[in-house]
């Protein structure tokens, strides 16, 4: 199945900065998907990115907060603009393990602190 | 948003004994599954079960669905140390590549 490399696995920002979180795939993918996990809570889907259109963005999330790239089939990055401590978070990229009924494989998360 | 609640949201058992999470969500599903995460990292998947499977088993892990009742539940037997992380249960509407949406999971320490 999917093996996904996600980094980095942790940051500590200043608010007002950005930060770009980057899944690479070793396999080529048509969907990735992108959570949002806040402390102590369950996992929240952010936006699904699809190679060669825009993402698709879940209510209470914006491109512009958001912005997500995905320039081929094995990559994809996450940026989270203009931080806030709100913003502390875990963050996690998935796709679709095989086909088949396999479930999804996850990045192994970004821990992100907003100071 | 979250599909729906599980309970217990913690649990704490000794080692050997079973643990026993609970998950119900609200809307049609393709499949339902079950991953684990230790200590704020990245999911592990653990079983899928389809909606028209009513059991099923893998090792130590029993998951049963009911549709009917839009609940399922993940039996661990003859638990371990190793096995305390948090339990989610996900869902989707559609079969492949489709998002998925989680329960609230449940907390699970294994006492030594």
């Amino acid at each position: 199945s999917a093996v996904i490399s996600q980094k980095p696995s942790r940051d500590i920002c200043q608010r007002g900065t950005s930060l770009t979180i980057q899944c690479q795939v070793d396999s080529q993918v048509t969907m990735m998907f992108w959570y949002r996990q806040q402390p102590g809570q369950s996992l929240t889907l952010i936006a699904t990115a699809n190679q060669g259109s825009e993402a698709t963005y879940e209510s209470g999330f914006v491109i512009d907060k958001f912005p997500i790239s995905r320039p081929n089939l094995t990559f994809s990055t996450l940026t989270v603009s203009n931080m806030s401590p709100e913003d502390s978070s875990i963050y996690l990229c998935s796709v679709e393990a095989a086909r088949g009924g396999y479930g999804y494989t996850f990045g192994s998360g970004t821990r992100l602190t907003v100071v | 948003s979250q599909q729906g609640e599980e309970d217990p949201q913690a649990l704490s058992i000794q080692e050997g004994e079973n643990a026993t999470m609970n998950c119900s969500y609200k809307t049609s599903i393709n499949n339902l599954q079950w991953y684990r995460q230790n200590s704020g990292r990245g999911l592990v998947h653990l079983i899928l079960i389809r909606s028209n499977e009513r059991e099923k088993h893998s090792g130590r892990l029993r998951v049963t669905l009911d549709t009917s009742k839009k609940s399922s539940s993940l039996l661990i037997t003859a638990s371990r140390a190793a096995d305390t992380a948090s339990y989610f249960c996900a869902t989707d509407e559609k079969s492949g590549n489709t998002p998925l949406v989680f329960g609230k999971g449940t907390r699970l320490s294994v006492i030594a």
